[in-house]
């Protein structure tokens, strides 16, 4: 199992549309999350970080099941701006006992918004 | 404003060459970090480093060096040793490196052969 896989995309949308992203993790160690945005030949840019008991922010929700080791981002009322590659990122220890962390990146899901 | 800078923003490395990455933050954070963009893929990381004077190798470091001697400064060197040196490079830093935090990227140097 990778240890992030996302929905290999491509998603191509209307305007207005509700859209979702799935991620799965392999780690159960993994300690935190985050789903960043990178638009065409630019950095990353966090989006919003995910907590346990969900949250939310403007029209973005972000839900993580730590059972299932599943994380998603629901994007509602879509807009053209929105289009990019969303990015799942798991924050894990790096080395057992130690102090150090480490993101690892999904491949991202490339979004289109159509008008 | 406070940020990450990367430069140059495009490079170009003649066979045998090593090349020099800039990476320059003044966020004051502690933890800085070097990652590869291939095309489709997810970035990996080649080299990391919590504090000044010390750094870490990351999943792809062969072929890469840094040094870490101010706090502002991470900077890369890609070496000849690396072969397929072709990608997005990505910078990025946080404030505390045995953390949970997001890390905040600068905007990436392209590197290509010539």
């Amino acid at each position: 199992r990778k240890e992030v896989e996302q929905d290999p995309g491509p998603f191509n949308v209307p305007e207005g549309a509700t859209v979702a992203f799935n991620c799965t993790y392999s780690n159960s160690a993994s300690q935190s999350f985050f789903w960043y945005r990178q638009d065409c030949r630019k950095e990353p840019k966090l989006l919003m970080s995910v907590y346990s008991s969900g949250n939310e922010d403007g029209r973005f929700t972000a839900q993580l099941n730590r059972a299932s080791q599943y994380i998603s981002l629901l994007i509602r009322d879509s807009k053209l701006s929105d289009s990019a590659t969303y990015l799942c990122v798991v924050n894990m220890r790096w080395n057992s006992g130690g102090s150090n962390y480490k993101l690892t990146f999904g491949k991202g899901t490339l979004l289109t918004v159509n008008p | 404003d406070g940020g990450i800078t990367q430069s140059p923003k495009y490079l170009f490395r003649k066979e045998g060459q090593n090349v020099t990455l800039s990476c320059e933050q003044n966020l004051n954070h502690d933890a800085m970090y070097w990652y590869r963009q291939d095309p489709g893929q997810g970035l990996r990381l080649i080299y990391y480093s919590q504090i000044v004077n010390d750094f870490q190798k990351g999943d792809i470091a062969e072929g890469y060096s840094v040094s870490r001697e101010k706090k502002e400064s991470f900077p890369l060197t890609v070496t000849s040793a690396q072969k397929n040196p072709t990608a997005f490079y990505l910078c990025a830093s946080t404030d505390r490196g045995g953390s949970n935090q997001p890390q905040h990227f600068g905007d990436g140097t392209r590197l290509s052969i010539l």
